[in-house]
């Protein structure tokens, strides 16, 4: 079946250094493809999503490209601030059923 | 436009009892879809509605059920609630089934089960 998966957590980094989260995914058919962005307490925040390949979605300052070759949706930051400390997920979702597939998370931890 | 609504925000309940979750989702959308989060199992989902009716159901037991009404509100029930039910349980709404659409998600009700 479907599936996401996510590089482990936590991503440790200074604050204007570069972010890369890596995201592969195994599917049938042409899914859309989603980053969400969780902050401590809330829910999910749509942070950006590519429908089709070489698609590149991007918001404040996050990109990511859709890759079909090789079924990955990285996301990049060039530089990272204190505030985007939050937990990532990398998702996916096909034309067969209605539910997003989600990876494990990645927690990104920037320190000053 | 006002996002998608959950309440309660919090809960706690005991063992054997049952429990409602509400949701309202964003003016116009008409899909709403559960999923359940939890440390363990991550972000897991657990049905979907279109229009009144399950379209799409996870790998739940039955004690896990929902609703949706004519004004696309949704209702999930848990009942005989057990200490692994905890979790924060996540709302989503999206406009159409035409495409892998993009689904807004609520803040979440965190139940908790002692």
């Amino acid at each position: 079946g479907d599936s996401v998966t996510q590089m482990e957590g936590p991503v440790t980094l200074s604050e204007e250094a570069f972010l890369t989260i890596n995201c592969t995914y195994t599917a049938t058919g042409y899914p859309s493809l989603f980053w969400y962005v969780q902050y401590p307490g809330e829910g999910l925040q749509l942070l950006l999503k590519a429908t089709k390949a070489d698609d590149k979605g991007s918001n404040k300052g996050f990109e990511a490209t859709y890759r079909k070759e090789t079924t990955s949706f990285h996301l990049e930051k060039g530089s990272v601030q204190v505030s985007d400390s939050a937990v990532y997920f990398c998702a996916l979702g096909s034309y067969n059923t209605d539910k997003l597939i989600f990876g494990t998370g990645t927690r990104l931890q920037v320190f000053p | 436009k006002a996002g998608v609504t959950q309440t309660p925000r919090y809960l706690i309940k005991t063992r054997g009892q049952q429990v409602t979750l509400s949701c309202s989702p964003i003016s116009g959308h008409r899909s709403v879809s559960w999923y359940q989060q939890t440390p363990g199992q991550g972000l897991q989902f657990l049905f979907e509605y279109f229009s009144e009716t399950q379209r799409n159901k996870g790998n739940f037991p039955g004690r896990f059920s929902g609703r949706q009404f004519s004004n696309s509100r949704s209702e999930m029930n848990v009942s005989t609630l057990e200490l692994g039910d905890s979790a924060l349980y996540l709302c989503a709404s999206f406009l159409d089934r035409t495409q892998p659409d993009t689904q807004y998600f609520g803040p979440g009700t965190r139940l908790t089960v002692l």
